[in-house]
């Protein structure tokens, strides 16, 4: 079975400083992984995905995430938040031996970006 | 890119009614489609999955007698809360995979609001 974590319920950044979402992820195989972007009473919005290659991958909005297949992390980055960043980030795998393409959601993590 | 629909974005019933909410592709065609709920505060949680044509395969726990799931074009999936009542409030988010594969993404709709009284 697939899951995620993500083991921060919010993350509290000044604006201008850089941000870390954390996700660390468990699969049987080979992971397929994604981060979106809610805001209230929205949808997801997709930010950035990783299938393979190389280990950083850059998304929408100026975010970033690492790969670390030994740590099974994929922590999402940004070098300088910005207050309309301020949304609720969730991390998302599927597994590659999952034909159903099924994809299991963490938690959640509220960032929060202070002028 | 490719969008998908939510048809209504907000509606309140009366307990005891049944609620049908669309999900549409608009410039794709949906070979499955997901459907979630979503508490306030808290992540997705799969109920079931459609593929065009066929019958929806629901998660545990998911009654697949009050959340009837419909899938019968490949840009339409509707999702029919029946009987409604008040702890059925939540937000129902719908995505969209445009063909059977591992690599084709997810697409989510924006979401509907039902909010039983």
């Amino acid at each position: 079975a697939q899951s995620v974590a993500q083991p921060e319920d919010q993350v509290n950044v000044a604006e201008g400083n850089p941000l870390t979402v954390k996700c660390t992820y468990s699969v049987s195989g080979n992971p397929y992984l994604f981060w979106y972007v809610q805001y209230p009473n929205r949808g997801l919005q997709f930010l950035l995905k990783y299938i393979t290659g190389d280990n950083l991958v850059k998304g929408s909005y100026g975010f970033e995430a690492e790969f670390n297949k030994s740590q099974t992390s994929f922590h999402l980055k940004k070098p300088s938040a910005l207050v309309s960043d301020s949304a609720l980030y969730f991390c998302a795998v599927r597994d590659w031996g999952n034909a159903g393409n099924m994809l299991t959601f963490g938690g959640g993590t509220r960032l929060m970006v202070k002028p | 890119g490719a969008v998908v629909s939510q048809h209504p974005s907000r509606v309140i019933c009366k307990s005891g009614t049944s609620v049908k909410i669309e999900c549409r592709s608009l410039d794709f065609q949906a070979t499955t489609m997901f459907w979630y709920r979503q508490f306030p505060k808290k992540s997705l949680m799969l109920m079931a999955t459609s593929n065009e044509g066929s019958k929806a395969t629901y998660e545990q726990g998911v009654e697949k007698d009050k959340f009837l799931i419909n899938h019968a074009s490949l840009t339409l999936s509707t999702l029919t809360v029946t009987s409604a009542h008040p702890e059925d409030s939540s937000f129902y988010i719908c995505s969209a995979t445009e063909l059977a594969g591992f690599y084709n993404e997810q697409f989510f709709g924006p979401g509907t609001r039902l909010t039983v009284l």
